[in-house]
């Protein structure tokens, strides 16, 4: 089946430090969408990709859909305290009719 | 995007016992998914919530165990069958508007934990 790696699983970083996490996947995807879930609520949408090789920003977050559309990156620059959180890749495939695959998640944790 | 609430927020339930949550949207969307969030995991699908008709459950789910139900282009309800304890998790709703390439969108989710 479909499997979806998200890196790293947990980040310790200073304020004012970049963010780098990625997705990979066997198969190949029509979208790719980065979720943000904070404690005790559900995932916020931050990016949604559609087209391979499409680079997007949303504030100091960027992200971008990979050539092979079997992967995708997400940068945060300049971290805050409240970019603290678990971020989320999902991939759609073209068949699979709004149907999710969800990464393992990637756990922020940022320091003053 | 649409503003989605999911009832309840959390529960403690006993074993055996059944559980139906909601999710009610402020406008019609086309579609509604329920997901599984096990504890410090990531989220799986259990079911799109099809209105007018039976839910298309993911492999590993069934109908049984997760009854679903969408009466309408607002509102579905997830029941957790015969409760055990790992059933505990977050259960959450989400909706998407217009063709299958809009993204979901998702409600804050009820987290359930059964004695």
């Amino acid at each position: 089946g479909q499997q979806l790696n998200q890196s790293p699983q947990s980040m310790f970083i200073q304020e004012g430090e970049d963010v780098s996490m990625n997705c990979t996947s066997s198969s190949i995807f029509n979208t790719w969408l980065w979720y943000k879930q904070d404690p005790g609520e559900g995932p916020v949408l931050l990016i949604a990709l559609y087209k391979a090789g499409e680079l997007t920003s949303n504030g100091r977050l960027t992200a971008q859909f990979g050539i092979t559309r079997k992967d995708s990156f997400l940068n945060i620059s300049a971290s805050i305290p409240s970019d603290v959180g678990i971020y989320f890749c999902a991939g759609q495939t073209t068949d699979s009719w709004g149907k999710l695959q969800f990464g393992a998640g990637t756990q922020v944790v940022v320091t003053p | 995007s649409a503003v989605i609430s999911q009832k309840p927020s959390r529960d403690i339930c006993q074993r055996g016992t059944s559980l139906t949550i909601q999710c009610q949207v402020d406008s019609q969307v086309t579609m509604m998914f329920w997901y599984r969030q096990q504890p410090g995991q990531s989220l799986t699908l259990i079911a799109t919530a099809n209105q007018g008709s039976e839910a298309t459950y993911e492999s590993g789910f069934v109908i049984d165990k997760f009854p679903i139900s969408r009466p309408n282009l607002t509102f579905s309800t997830l029941t957790v069958s015969n409760m055990s304890p790992e059933d505990s998790s977050i259960y959450l709703c989400s909706v998407a508007t217009g063709n299958s390439n809009q993204p979901q969108h998702f409600g804050d989710g009820t987290r359930l934990s059964i004695l």
